[in-house]
């Protein structure tokens, strides 16, 4: 398997709802990443797990709580979201971002979330 | 501030051209430079990187050229197909210290005439 899924394609939610965001990967790497992409936007790095522990947090606001429960599955929890919250969220996994030669990102397809 | 400066924002080719993107960084720690193709709906997906030892680097229609000196790097695509329309990001990174997260452009909409 060599590629990252994520779940669901797309989610619709009210400014009131908890959702989650779901991805995955089988390749046995072991950072994973979670960026924000605005229309004709590059990608916005948010968080990065590496081995499992929270790495990087870029100043997200609380209302998006990340979640590492295995090396495989990596969640973004989403509660009390604005408007200006709707966006694409990629997942992103590499080998590891420490060696050279392995810290290539292979990105998901996203998840369409638009905020109500 | 925008530490790799991306251009053009779109380009329009006819087929068979060659695409040439342009793209500048500031920081002279970045060794690493990748463009990444990007397809409506889908993830950014990884299209061919360089290193700063090397000046130029092919693979298949799709050439990076380097220059350190300048801090520039471009991403040429010969014989542009409709198939490569899709929107281009250069981008730079450092490692391991910097986790080889990459600093994106802007992106560049290329749409390739049939």
């Amino acid at each position: 398997d060599t590629e990252v899924t994520q779940t669901p394609k797309h989610l619709v939610m009210g400014m009131t709802n908890k959702k989650s965001l779901k991805c995955e990967q089988h390749m046995g790497h072991r950072a994973m990443y979670w960026y924000k992409q605005k229309a004709k936007k590059p990608p916005e790095l948010m968080f990065v797990y590496s081995y499992e522990k929270l790495s990087i947090n870029e100043s997200v606001p609380s209302r998006f709580s990340p979640e590492c429960p295995n090396s495989s599955l990596l969640n973004l929890h989403l509660h009390a979201l604005q408007p200006e919250d709707s966006a694409l969220y990629l997942c992103a996994s590499s080998q590891d971002p420490k060696y050279r030669g392995r810290h290539e990102q292979f990105f998901g397809p996203g998840t369409r979330l638009t905020v109500l | 501030q925008q530490q790799v400066k991306q251009s053009p924002q779109s380009l329009i080719v006819q087929k068979g051209g060659i695409s040439i993107i342009n793209c500048a960084y500031e920081n002279t720690a970045f060794d690493y430079f990748p463009w990444y193709q990007q397809f409506p709906g889908k993830g950014p997906a990884l299209l061919i990187a360089i290193r700063p030892d090397v000046s130029e680097k092919k693979e298949g229609r799709f050439t990076i050229s380097f220059n350190k000196s300048a801090k520039q790097f471009s991403l040429h695509i010969m014989d542009s197909q409709p198939g490569d329309s899709a929107t281009y990001f250069c981008a730079a990174s450092r490692g391991p210290g910097g986790s080889y997260i990459p600093t994106f452009g802007r992106g560049t909409s290329l749409i390739v005439h049939p």
